[in-house]
């Protein structure tokens, strides 16, 4: 069964570098059908895609967040990291990895994910001085 | 980006009763290949947010088929034919069209 479980500092001070690792379990992360996702939920607030990987290495970013994130993934240990960097209280909240599924259509495997499945149980980031 | 609107924002069901959430999308959520691409989220209390509907009307594994999927262009509906009380939580829709990938404002079914 497939798991995903996010681990890293609960603390980070203001302007600092925010670092998570997602690490992935019943499954590999180098299948070409998933990407792998973080999405983060301030406290009592919606949901916000940050950025995805695909197991090449390539990634895309929400524009929101893209000139502050950096996710990379490490094959070998079958996860996959988030940082960011300069963050301020607004960087609050619970941050989620996910499996991002790309769809087949007749047999081909396209585009980018559509859907995120399964999710990690999340890790609450505050930050604060 | 596309902006997803849920309403409404809060939801109190009976048990046994049904129930259904909307969400609209600010541009069509189908490609040129007939797919929609609009998911729905259930956020229980306390935990991570669970895939219940996937292109629009696709259930995930293990979903009970009370729960259906239904709408195309920029009107999708979630409905759910008899609630149960641990249907409570948080709905989210997503879009899957375009990135960034964005979600509605959430919407809070309870007990009555």
């Amino acid at each position: 069964q497939l798991q995903l479980q996010e681990s890293g500092p609960g603390l980070v001070k203001p302007s600092e570098t925010l670092s998570l690792t997602c690490t992935v379990s019943g499954d590999s992360i180098t299948s070409s059908n998933y990407y792998w996702g973080w999405i983060r939920q301030p406290p009592g607030k919606g949901l916000e895609w940050i950025g995805s990987i695909y197991y090449s290495g390539s990634t895309y970013y929400n524009p929101s967040l893209k000139s502050r994130v950096t996710i990379s993934l490490d094959t070998s240990k079958n996860q996959f990291s988030l940082k960011l960097k300069s963050v301020t209280a607004a960087d609050t909240a619970v941050y989620f990895c996910a499996r991002g599924k790309r769809v087949t259509i007749s047999g081909v495997i396209t585009g980018l994910e559509a859907w995120f499945d399964p999710w990690g149980q999340g890790t609450l980031v505050t930050v604060s001085s | 980006e596309i902006v997803m609107t849920q309403s409404p924002l809060s939801l109190p069901v009976t048990p046994g009763e049904p129930a259904s959430i909307s969400c609209r999308s600010s541009q069509s959520l189908v490609d040129r290949n007939g797919y929609k691409y609009l998911n729905w989220y259930l956020q229980k209390p306390g935990q991570s947010p669970q895939l219940l509907i996937y292109l629009g009307s696709s259930r995930a594994s293990g979903v009970p088929a009370r729960f259906s999927g239904s709408g195309s262009g920029t009107d999708f509906t979630l409905k759910i034919s008899r609630v149960e009380p641990e249907d409570v939580g948080l709905y989210y829709c997503m879009q899957g069209l375009q990135a960034p990938w964005t979600f509605g404002q959430g919407t809070k079914v309870d007990i009555k």
